[in-house]
């Protein structure tokens, strides 16, 4: 499963916009990429799935350049309760166990 | 939107005890697995299950820790002999195939070994 990098954390501020990228260069073909949302004391929550270009949900937007070597997950007009522990993963494929690898993820702190 | 649930949301125990810790995945679900997370660290992967046998475990799951789907709908994490080093959170998983969509972890179970 490829390794991932993401900044250990992040403020900002009601209202405003967040994007949270993560590197991934030993992606592979059949890889995809998906981020996931903890809150404390809780498991984490899927939020978004890719494997390239821009995939967009209710809670956010996805983008993954064509090389795929990294993706930004874009949160819009983050509130108070967006504060919480962002992980990116790679992985997946047919042939996999559905095993997930967190990093340490991305703490974002959002402030009034 | 449909869950996992897990019980108990804390147990203790005394060191050298056996503990079972409980999840019902969703319904159309046929991947499990099991993770569990010490206080302030990542995220861990313990186990996947699928078709009734493991498919994968990590060096964490030693032969103290086994994993029963002992009715069709329950899917159990039994720790035989607990150690201090035990306690942290335990969260059941479920997906309808292995790549990661629809992947959905229930709340936990926190499991304080004294």
């Amino acid at each position: 499963l490829a390794k991932t990098t993401q900044p250990i954390s992040m403020d900002s501020y009601e209202g405003q916009e967040v994007n949270i990228t993560c590197s991934h260069n030993n992606i592979a073909t059949n890889d995809y990429i998906t981020w996931y949302q903890q809150f404390p004391s809780q498991g984490p929550r899927f939020i978004i799935q890719g494997y390239k270009t821009k995939v967009t949900n209710e809670v956010a937007s996805l983008f993954i350049p064509a090389d795929r070597k990294s993706s930004t997950l874009s949160l819009p007009r983050v509130s108070l309760s967006d504060t919480a522990v962002y992980y990116c993963l790679v992985g997946g494929g047919r042939s996999n166990t559905g095993k997930l690898i967190f990093g340490q993820g991305t703490t974002l702190q959002v402030k009034p | 939107e449909p869950e996992v649930t897990q019980t108990p949301s804390h147990q203790v125990t005394q060191m050298g005890q056996e503990v079972i810790l409980r999840c019902v995945p969703i319904s159309n679900h046929l991947y499990f697995y099991w993770y569990r997370q010490i206080l302030g660290q990542k995220v861990e992967f313990l186990v996947s299950f699928y078709n009734n046998e493991i498919s994968e475990k990590s060096e964490i799951f030693d032969d103290q820790f086994s994993v029963e789907r002992p009715d069709g709908s329950n899917f159990t994490l039994k720790i035989r002999s607990t150690k201090l080093e035990d306690s942290a959170m335990y969260f059941c998983a479920s997906s309808e195939g292995p790549g990661g969509y629809g992947y959905t972890f229930g709340s936990g179970t926190r499991l304080t070994v004294v």
